[in-house]
């Protein structure tokens, strides 16, 4: 069972570009969480999904930010416009989430986004 | 603003001094889940607790869920040079299980 897989794992864009992020949750796993972690600093939560409904977003910045999960294929993590400041790693993670709650969560190795 | 703080924020140890972090949160939780990331990887699940009250260990590691299901910690025994990373505690709301929370996280620096 392949883990969750995250592409590009480097991703550099310059400033106004569009950088789009994609996450594979593992196979059987309907859940994905998506973060953001800034250098040195802890884990940010962005936006909580189940295929094809977004349960929560309220870590992600209004504007410029979207994600996705849809029914077939990965969930994305959408960046218009990049700025300097969306220099991160984003950090993508599945769940089999059952009806007892939230479950361990299997992250993906993460794409560090680069702007210049 | 931050639901889930830890405390310290980062901690140095020589290798065998033991290590412990707290993990405190602003609203009841229904279970708690610890993290950790070694430097330049990605998080990787330790341990889920449940029950108020409840310990769990993993060989040098003990685990605590507090009474009123609101902290936590996390306690390393003889700290070795492998346990160097950031340990994050995260769970989800009691009230609300859509809302899923992560602690500021601990970074940890064992001196060989």
């Amino acid at each position: 069972n392949a883990g969750v897989m995250q592409n590009p794992r480097h991703l550099v864009r310059r400033r106004g570009q569009e950088a789009r992020l994609r996450c594979s949750p593992m196979k059987g796993h309907s859940h994905v969480y998506w973060y953001r972690q800034l250098p040195e600093e802890g884990l940010k939560f962005m936006v909580y999904l189940q295929k094809e409904n977004i349960i929560d977003e309220s870590g992600m910045p209004k504007e410029r930010f979207s994600a996705e999960f849809p029914k077939e294929g990965p969930s994305i993590l959408r960046i218009q416009q990049v700025v300097r400041g969306d220099s991160a790693a984003y950090f993508c993670a599945s769940s089999p989430r059952t009806s007892g709650g939230h479950n361990e969560q299997f992250f993906g190795p993460g794409t560090r986004l680069t702007v210049l | 603003g931050q639901q889930v703080m830890q405390i310290p924020q980062y901690q140095h140890v020589q290798e065998g001094e033991d290590f412990t972090t707290y993990c405190n949160s602003s609203t009841t939780l229904s279970n708690i889940q610890w993290y950790k990331q070694r430097p330049g990887g990605h998080p990787v699940f330790l341990i889920q607790l449940v029950k108020s009250g409840e310990v769990k260990k993993q060989k040098r590691l003990t685990f605590q869920f507090g009474e009123a299901k609101k902290n936590s910690s996390l306690h390393i025994t003889a700290t070795q040079t492998t346990d160097v990373g950031t340990y994050f505690c995260a769970g989800p709301s009691r009230y609300n299980f859509n809302k899923f929370y992560f602690g500021s996280g601990t970074k940890l620096n064992v001196k060989p």
